[in-house]
């Protein structure tokens, strides 16, 4: 079954910590993402990655930083949290696609953040 | 950059009825996803509309691609209480496959 896992449901963090949200897949998948997701503003997409090492700003990238070392793993960083980044976290990722290959997105279960 | 805009906000709709969801973008989609999300959870993959024209079915949910490619629509028929949750629209932005979202429709169901 295919599986994208965030290591945590919930997490409380003080303002001015760093903290660090991981997404691992066993998919296989070339594409990785991160989103947030608030009432009324839907899912926006924070940052993007198609390859290991390989990263895309996407439409709200301000505070915030990725690492992918690896193809499985991708980071979320929070370089200084604030309580502007109180949010529901959303990892996903997806084949690059080709003749054959689906390129639906499959997504984690969501890590809720409250930055107090 | 491509805006996805979806309507309604949110709706209410009686055990047994029939219910429309639209997603229509500023230019042509290449790839269009409707996706469903349970209060607190994931997003679950419903289906997925590429060709102009294109209508797909799953159970009780039929989704559709205008010929444009600019609007599709996500349609249930006598809807359950395991229909309610918010149901979002993705689309890809045609690089790498970048997606992006609209805000999303918010479907009750009342018995």
């Amino acid at each position: 079954d295919v599986k994208v896992t965030q290591s945590s449901r919930y997490l409380v963090k003080r303002t001015g910590e760093k903290v660090f949200l991981e997404c691992v897949q066993d998919m296989d998948h070339e594409n990785m993402f991160w989103y947030r997701q608030d009432p009324g503003l839907g899912l926006r997409l924070i940052y993007f990655s198609y390859d290991v090492k390989m990263k895309e700003k996407g439409d709200i990238p301000e505070g915030y930083s990725v690492s992918r070392e690896k193809k499985e793993r991708f980071s979320l960083i929070l370089e200084s949290a604030s309580t502007n980044q109180t949010s529901m976290y959303l990892c996903a990722s997806s084949s690059r696609g080709g003749r054959g290959v689906d390129t639906e997105a499959f997504f984690g279960q969501g890590t809720r953040l409250t930055v107090v | 950059s491509q805006e996805l805009e979806q309507s309604p906000q949110s709706l209410i709709v009686q055990e047994g009825k029939n219910l429309t969801i639209n997603c229509t973008s500023s230019k042509t989609l290449y790839g269009l996803y409707w996706y469903k999300q349970k209060y607190g959870e994931g997003l679950i993959f419903l289906m997925m509309l590429q060709k102009g024209g294109e209508e797909k079915s799953h159970e009780k949910i039929t989704a559709k691609l205008d010929e444009k490619k600019q609007q599709s629509s996500l349609h249930i028929t006598a809807s359950q209480p395991s229909h309610a949750g918010i149901y979002l629209c993705g689309a890809d932005k045609g690089s790498w496959g970048k997606l992006q979202f609209g805000a999303g429709t918010q479907v009750v169901v009342t018995p």
